[in-house]
């Protein structure tokens, strides 16, 4: 069975903090990985894709993939107040379709 | 920007009903795709369609779906017979091919 998993959190963070969002995957085969963020009622927003591993910074945001040990983070730098969403890991092991975790729920308050 | 858009937002059916659910993927796109989120729940895969046919889909795409792109911009998903656990947001997504794939505001299914 092909699963993402996160905690669900919620994770909350003071402003203006680094904020460390995890996930972890059941099968080496995955080779691409995805960070949505979700308000509340609307649709995933792509932030941030990793492919290969190591770290992929992108103004804020930096992801990073260790395919050996099965895990992708997110980091957020200087998090404010409307980063506070569900954060979505998602993978596509390989296919042409994404599985993804339940989502972290950050709130980031001032 | 270009973006994925889907219509209507807010459908209202009764059990049994039929209902179709219309979006537009991004122009330059390959790959088109369903997705449903149950109220508190995960993003569940439904459906991958490209070049014209199914590529893949999940145990939750019964019989009771089905999809098609019955034109050069539009891609609908039709549910023949709607339960209650149908209820749901749906979201179309497309991409070019295993890369990011961008998603459509949803369009939330009540089924009363």
């Amino acid at each position: 069975q092909k699963e993402v998993e996160q905690n669900s959190g919620p994770l909350s963070v003071p402003e203006g903090a680094i904020a460390s969002l995890n996930c972890t995957y059941s099968d080496r085969v995955s080779q691409s990985f995805f960070w949505y963020r979700q308000y509340s009622g609307k649709s995933p927003e792509l932030i941030m894709s990793i492919y290969s591993n190591g770290d992929k910074e992108d103004g804020r945001f930096t992801a990073q993939l260790n395919k050996a040990s099965q895990y992708v983070s997110l980091l957020i730098r200087d998090s404010q107040p409307s980063d506070s969403a569900t954060y979505l890991c998602a993978g596509d092991y390989n296919t042409d379709k994404l599985i993804f975790g339940t989502g972290t729920r950050l709130q980031v308050f001032p | 920007e270009p973006e994925v858009t889907q219509t209507p937002s807010h459908q209202v059916t009764q059990m049994g009903q039929e209902v179709i659910l219309r979006c537009v993927p991004i122009s330059n796109h390959l790959y088109f795709y369903w997705y449903r989120q149950i109220l508190g729940q995960k993003v569940e895969f439904l459906v991958s369609f490209y070049n014209n046919e199914i590529s893949e889909k999940s145990e939750i795409f019964d019989d009771q779906f089905s999809v098609e792109r019955p034109d050069g911009s539009n891609f609908t998903l039709k549910i023949r017979s709607t339960k209650l656990e149908d209820s749901a947001m749906y979201f179309c997504a497309s991409n070019r091919g295993r890369t990011e794939a961008f998603f459509g505001q949803g369009t939330r299914l009540t089924v009363v």
